[in-house]
């Protein structure tokens, strides 16, 4: 079974909609991540969660809310889904013992 | 400000030997990476460098130079399935925040 898991893997919505992408880990590790992924852009952070009671925003949190509901799950929220948050989503955790993180197979959302 | 930069496209032939540059300007340094990923695909770890010098891990090697700000991932004996994109990764120190390039996009040719 995969370690880090996202759910769901393809989603198309409408504009206006709220959306929710899940992700669930089996590695113990406290820090979690989400990111988007575009073309040309790279990996860019969302937010992140060090601990259960740890939420910070990262480079581009603006229409995006998260929730972390324990340990081993982090969920992102798109209040009112736009097209432009079209992209390629990833949830990644890591251990403060080792920096490496460690990613889900990604949600691919498309926003129309 | 935060800046990472890498070359957008390389190409190769299978079999030989190829060298993907990042430079970084970062607010505090703990670390950086490599990462593969194949497209459509999760990113994957290659290496991780936080000293200077030239980490090998079979047909893959990594080398940082801090005062430089510099760091590249050197891939020997090209195969075809290394075709894929390739991104650096600055770990900011304090926060812990990883800062990623926009990726590399290596293609092997037969």
């Amino acid at each position: 079974d995969a370690d880090v898991t996202q759910t769901p893997r393809n989603r198309i919505t409408k504009t206006g909609k709220r959306i929710m992408l899940e992700c669930s880990q089996t590695k113990g590790h406290d820090r979690m991540y989400w990111y988007r992924q575009d073309p040309g852009l790279g990996l860019r952070l969302i937010y992140y969660s060090f601990d259960v009671k740890d939420i910070n925003k990262g480079e581009i949190s603006d229409g995006y809310s998260v929730s972390r509901q324990a340990q081993a799950k982090f969920s992102l929220s798109l209040e009112s889904a736009i097209p432009n948050q079209t992209a390629l989503y990833f949830c990644a955790t890591s251990d403060p013992d080792r920096v490496e993180q460690y990613f889900g197979p990604g949600t691919r959302l498309t926003v129309t | 400000g935060q800046n990472i930069d890498q070359p957008t496209e390389m190409t190769a032939t299978e079999g030989a030997i190829v060298q993907i540059n990042c430079t970084y300007q970062t607010s505090g340094f703990n670390g950086l990476f490599w990462y593969q990923q194949h497209a459509g695909e999760a990113p994957t770890f290659l290496s991780y460098n936080v000293l200077d010098g030239l980490e090998e891990k079979g047909r893959f090697s990594s080398f940082l130079s801090r005062s430089k700000g510099y760091s590249y991932l050197l891939l020997k004996e090209l195969q075809m399935k290394d075709s894929a994109s390739y991104l650096c990764a600055v770990v900011t120190s304090g926060t812990y925040k990883y800062i990623f390039g926009t990726g590399t996009r290596l293609k092997v040719l037969a």
